[in-house]
């Protein structure tokens, strides 16, 4: 496609409850980004992929949050048992080779625990 | 202490008015970024600079590697600009962008 695609736009998900965000990047770029933005903060890094194998996973919060990349295109975040604080706006973002080459940034997926 | 800061955090200007935006960081980079979010949307990148100074239309980025310092400037100001203008880096030894908290922009007519 023409830029980074996020599946869902918009989540609502009851506490407890497992969640799949999707994020298409821009065809050939090797590297994706997972970052979660809070309301008025800037955004945190959750995990970056360089191919199929996760380079950095320092950001992911606790065990609750994975990220998957089985073909080096699609990712998959998925968090098991939401809590409220969870609640964000997840980015995802690619880039050709590395953030030095500029990262372009799909329009987010806006998660609310409930 | 955050490795990125920007100043002001919130910023209210009349049209045409010149407007600086300042990013200073506390880490070894290997390019600084400035990013634009509207609200409600996603983000997208303005400037990615390493040295000296780049111009795109009415946006002039600085940067300064000795003092770790950049600015954001807009010339001649426009209400279409209200936005949150973001700085990042990407450090040395990894290669994820280090946010700053950004500053919310409003141009009023």
């Amino acid at each position: 496609g023409a830029g980074v695609s996020q599946t869902p736009s918009n989540k609502v998900t009851e506490k407890g409850k497992y969640v799949e965000l999707r994020c298409d990047p821009i065809s050939g770029h090797t590297a994706l980004y997972w970052y979660r933005q809070s309301l008025g903060q800037g955004p945190e890094f959750l995990i970056y992929f360089q191919g199929t194998g996760a380079a950095d996973d320092s950001g992911l919060p606790n065990d609750r949050f994975f990220a998957v990349r089985p073909e080096g295109s699609v990712s998959t975040l998925k968090i098991q048992r939401t809590e409220r604080g969870d609640s964000a706006v997840y980015l995802c973002a690619s880039s050709p080779g590395g953030a030095v080459r500029g990262a372009f940034f799909g329009q987010g997926t806006r998660l609310t625990v409930v | 202490k955050n490795e990125v800061e920007q100043s002001p955090q919130n910023l209210t200007a009349q049209e045409g008015e010149f407007i600086t935006i300042n990013c200073s960081y506390s880490v070894g980079i290997s390019a600084l970024h400035w990013l634009q979010q509207h609200p409600g949307g996603g983000i997208v990148s303005l400037f990615m600079l390493s040295s000296g100074k780049k111009k795109h239309g009415r946006l002039i980025a600085t940067i300064n590697i000795q003092e770790k310092h950049s600015s954001l400037h807009i010339t001649a100001s426009h209400p279409r600009d209200s936005a949150v203008y973001i700085c990042a880096v990407t450090s040395y030894n990894t290669d994820k962008l280090i946010f700053g908290t950004g500053t919310r922009l409003q141009v009023f007519p």
